[in-house]
């Protein structure tokens, strides 16, 4: 079955870079309609999501952080990285990657990871 | 601010039915399909319904989706003491080319 892990730092400065990375098994991203996708939740938030890489090598991002991220995939190693620049306390949260299914104008997450948390702090 | 908007909070008996709903816009819930998520402290989200009333495998058939328009909505029959949590809406939004969640219902069961 499909299932994705997340990694990274557990902490990181102010204006430092992060790079989480999403190992994932089970499921190809090349199959057609198969995406990753990452959200993140902030201590006592809503969900967020942030970006999205597809089947094809076509990426997006959330409006408000675009200028941020960085959202690439190695097929080979079956692993997707997001990178965010410019980190601030306000980016402490849980970040997940996800399994996405995206068909037209059906989307859904179907296979979530469990989480990493990342404290930004000097 | 969540693009989809969704009650802070909703509750109810062992027993009962309960619905949260979700509203959004043409770009979005008008033009796309809704899926929803079960979210508890500590753990991965779930996805519970998607192509706006479809479970998937292994969801109880107490969950059931629904789309009329611009908004959506989520029933729980039979509530249990064990659907208590966090529940998230989600849709495609065409103008913001990505999907957007709603701000999440908080459900206790009392």
């Amino acid at each position: 079955q499909a299932t994705l892990r997340e990694s990274g730092p557990a902490l990181v400065k102010p204006t430092q870079t992060l790079t989480l990375t999403c190992t994932f098994s089970g499921f190809s991203l090349t199959t057609g309609g198969v995406c990753v996708t990452w959200i993140r939740q902030p201590p006592g938030k809503a969900l967020e999501w942030l970006a999205l890489i597809d089947w094809d090598g076509d990426t997006y991002y959330t409006t408000s952080l675009r200028t941020r991220l960085t959202i690439s995939k190695d097929t080979s190693k079956n692993e997707v990285v997001l990178t965010m620049t410019n980190m601030d306390p306000v980016d402490t949260a849980t970040y997940y990657c996800a399994r996405a299914q995206l068909v037209y104008y059906d989307y859904y997450m179907d296979v979530w990871g469990k989480g990493t948390t990342v404290t930004v702090s000097s | 601010q969540s693009v989809l908007t969704q009650s802070p909070s909703a509750s109810g008996t062992p027993g009962q039915r309960v619905t949260i709903s979700c509203s959004g816009s043409r770009s979005n819930i008008g033009g796309s399909t809704v899926s929803w998520y079960q979210h508890l402290p500590g753990t991965a989200p779930k996805l519970l319904i998607h192509s706006n009333n479809q479970r998937p495998s292994g969801v109880p058939d107490r969950f059931s989706g629904s789309k009329s328009g611009t908004s959506a909505s989520l029933a729980i029959s039979g509530l249990q003491s064990e659907d208590e949590a966090d529940y998230y809406c989600a849709a495609w939004d065409d103008s913001l080319n990505g999907p957007v969640f709603g701000g999440g219902t908080k459900l206790t069961v009392l």
